[in-house]
């Protein structure tokens, strides 16, 4: 079956820090990978998504990147965190046709 | 889709009561449609999903929705909710032909004693 973990589940990192969170995908070949964000009391912001290696679509221009650097790899990253970024952040994948996404728990980040 | 509208913020209902959260959404083609809860803190869990065939569907949990092409509706129902349902559900829409989910802004149920 099918699994997707993320990493950290909880971060807190002062304003100006670098970022860097992962999300790893199994059971599973050639996935689309989608990074969401989640403000407090808001729904979900679509940021990022892969259809496959080193592909990566931008949603909405901002402090963060994505990169892609294996099949079921998908990282976010920042250089200079804002106290904007704070949310909770939430990585997904599906098939290669679309359809359901499947949510891996989630990364709290707080921007202090 | 082009959008997905969940006409309630938030919902509180009894224990035991039945319970509707509405959703309708806009798309000029073929959709798939979907509704997730997310408990706090945690990732979305798909509750179930409307992809062809009969228009009722049934999901885990005991919950169930309705597609109504005519009002553009897929509308997520309990018959009897328990203080456990109380969570953020999203309602969610793709193209047929689509990989990328339109979501709802979510509606919190809270199920009180």
């Amino acid at each position: 079956s099918q699994t997707i973990h993320q990493w950290p589940a909880t971060l807190v990192q002062p304003v100006g820090s670098p970022l860097s969170l992962e999300c790893t995908v199994e059971g599973t070949s050639n996935p689309n990978l989608y990074w969401y964000r989640q403000a407090a009391g808001r729904g979900l912001q679509l940021l990022f998504y892969s259809v496959g290696i080193g592909q990566i679509s931008s949603e909405v221009p901002q402090n963060l990147s994505a990169s892609r650097p294996q099949d079921r790899q998908f990282i976010l990253s920042s250089k200079k965190l804002l106290l904007s970024d704070s949310g909770f952040y939430l990585c997904a994948w599906s098939g290669v046709r679309g359809g359901e996404q499947f949510f891996g728990p989630g990364t709290r980040l707080t921007v202090l | 889709a082009q959008s997905v509208t969940q006409l309630d913020s938030q919902v509180p209902v009894f224990e035991e009561a039945p319970v509707e959260l509405r959703c309708n959404y806009s798309s000029s083609v073929s959709v798939y449609l979907f509704w997730y809860v997310q408990y706090p803190n945690q990732g979305l869990q798909l509750l179930l999903k409307y992809l062809s065939g009969s228009t009722l569907v049934k999901g885990i949990n005991g919950f169930e929705a309705e597609f109504n092409k005519s009002q553009t509706s897929f509308h997520l129902r309990k018959p009897s909710v328990h203080i456990s349902d109380t969570a953020e559900y999203f309602c969610a829409a793709v193209e047929t032909s689509g990989s990328r989910l339109t979501f709802g802004e979510g509606t919190q149920l809270t199920v009180n004693p």
